[in-house]
């Protein structure tokens, strides 16, 4: 089974802080997916990746950044975390085309105070 | 972005009745429209999905339903059970190429007895 691992469930981080957000995963995929999601705005894609040290911005990047060092680790950062920043954060990854199933992690509820 | 437009927000259906989830995209080079059904406290996973060859795709008491000269297409729930509550998310990209998928903001289906 397609396993894809989150480092926390919950996190509360105080305003201004950098926080990390790990993801990693252990089928190979080339494609790795960060996403927010919030009520009534579903699931927005803040970054994606198609290949190790590769990166492209999703629709809603700003305030945020991400590494991918490695194929099975992708990593979100919150470079001065904000109150707005609070929300519940999802990592994917496929193999490497738009066909592909999509596996997600449980996520990670952050809550910056 | 282009977009996929999701309705309805919320849906309530009592228990042995259907739910029906509308979607509708704009670009016509999208060919890979796949559902996922997302659990409280769990990340999205794959319920089926559908390719534009077919106008109709089915997989137990769940039916894809596809339009391509709207460009619509519909997630219908049959015989609807209490385990079937969950938020429901459309999706679509293209089969090639490893650009991401676009997904619809969901509905949350709360089937009562």
């Amino acid at each position: 089974d397609v396993k894809v691992t989150q480092s926390s469930r919950y996190l509360v981080k105080r305003t201004g802080e950098k926080v990390f957000l790990e993801c990693v995963q252990d089928m190979d995929h080339e494609n790795m997916f960060w996403y927010r999601q919030d009520p009534g705005l579903g699931l927005r894609l803040i970054y994606f990746s198609y290949d190790v040290k590769m990166k492209e911005k999703g629709d809603i990047p700003e305030g945020y950044s991400v590494s991918r060092e490695k194929k099975e680790r992708f990593s979100l950062i919150l470079e001065s975390a904000s109150t707005n920043q609070t929300s519940m954060y999802l990592c994917a990854s496929r193999i490497d085309r738009g066909r592909d199933e999509q596996f997600f992690g449980p996520g990670t509820r952050l809550t910056v105070l | 972005q282009q977009q996929v437009k999701q309705s309805p927000q919320s849906l309530i259906v009592q228990k042995g009745g259907i739910s029906i989830i509308n979607c509708a995209y704009e670009n016509t080079a999208f060919d890979y429209f796949p559902w996922y059904q997302q659990f409280p406290g769990k990340g999205p996973a794959l319920l089926i999905a559908i390719r534009p060859d077919v106008s109709e795709k089915k997989e137990g008491r769940f039916t894809i339903s596809f339009n391509k000269s709207a460009k619509q297409f519909s997630l219908h729930i049959m015989d609807s059970q209490p385990g079937d509550s969950a938020t429901y998310f459309c999706a679509a990209s293209r089969r090639s190429g490893n650009t991401p998928l676009v997904f619809g903001k969901g509905t949350r289906l709360s089937v009562i007895a």
